[in-house]
C-alpha cells in the first residue's frame, strides 16, 4: 500500500462545475495535509493546509479532512480553464517530511 | 512573502562533470530546507533533509556522495550533483521551512538538470 494515494486521473470537468480530487494516506499519526497544484514543467504550489478534521475553504478552494477514514479531499468550485493542472495531496510524516501522491491530472473544459 | 528562489533554473552539462545548484529563501530564514527530485510524470520524491549548520539527512536509497548538500546559511542551500551521469537528468526543487507547527514548505522554481 502506498503511503499517499490519489487517482492519477486525468478527470475531465466542465468549466463552471465542481472537481473533486481525493487522497488517502497510510499513517493513523499524520497531523498535516496539503494540496499543491503542479502546472506541467513548473514546480509545486500550495494551495491549501488543513490540520483538523472538517472542511476548510478559501476562495473557490475547499480542503476537507476525515482522519477517522484516513482521507483528504479537495473542491474546487466554479471550475476554470485555468485550473488546468495536476493535483498533489501530501503529508507530513515523521519530523517534517513531506510524502506525496502520485497526483490527479485535471482538466477544465470550455 | 515566502519566496525560494533556485539557480540556475536550467542546466546542461557532459557526464562526468559536476553541477551545483543553488536555493535560496529570499523573504524569511529557513531552518529547514529540502531537495526532491521528480522524473517526467512521476511525483516529488524526497532526496534529503538539511539544517542549517548540520549533515543531511539523506532518504534510503540516495547517495550521500554524489549529491553533496551544504546549507550552510539560514537562507542558502546548495546540492551538488558530482560525476553526473544520464541518469542522473531530473526535475531537481528544492523547499524550504521556517519551522513551526504549520509544518508548511515553500518551493523553488526547480532546475531542470540534463547530462549529455
Amino acid at each position: 500500500q502506498k503511503e499517499v494515494e490519489q487517482n492519477s486521473g486525468p478527470l475531465s470537468v466542465p468549466e463552471g462545475a465542481i472537481a473533486s480530487l481525493n487522497c488517502t494516506y497510510s499513517d493513523r499519526g499524520s497531523q498535516s495535509f496539503f494540496w499543491y497544484r503542479q502546472y506541467s514543467g513548473k514546480s509545486p504550489e500550495l494551495i491549501m493546509s488543513i490540520y483538523s478534521n472538517g472542511d476548510k475553504e478559501d476562495g473557490r478552494f475547499t480542503a476537507q479532512l476525515n482522519k477517522a477514514s484516513q482521507y483528504v479531499s479537495l473542491l474546487i468550485r466554479d471550475s476554470q480553464p485555468s485550473d488546468s493542472a495536476t493535483y498533489l495531496c501530501a503529508v507530513i510524516q515523521g519530523a517534517q517530511k513531506l510524502v506525496f501522491g502520485q497526483g490527479t491530472r485535471l482538466t477544465i473544459n470550455p | 512573502g515566502a519566496v525560494v528562489s533556485q539557480h540556475p533554473s536550467w542546466v546542461i552539462c557532459k557526464s562526468g562533470t559536476s553541477v551545483k545548484i543553488e536555493c535560496r529563501s529570499l523573504d524569511f530564514q529557513a531552518t529547514t530546507m529540502f531537495w526532491y527530485r521528480q522524473f517526467p510524470k512521476q511525483s516529488l520524491m524526497l532526496m534529503a533533509t538539511s539544517n542549517e549548520g548540520s549533515k543531511a539527512t539523506y532518504e534510503q536509497g540516495v547517495e550521500k556522495d554524489k549529491f553533496l548538500i551544504n546549507h550552510a546559511s539560514l537562507t542558502l542551500s546548495t546540492l551538488t550533483v558530482t560525476s553526473a551521469h544520464p541518469e542522473d537528468s531530473s526535475f531537481y526543487i528544492c523547499s524550504a521551512s521556517s519551522g513551526g507547527l504549520a509544518d508548511e514548505q515553500f518551493f523553488g522554481p526547480g532546475t531542470r538538470l540534463t547530462v549529455l
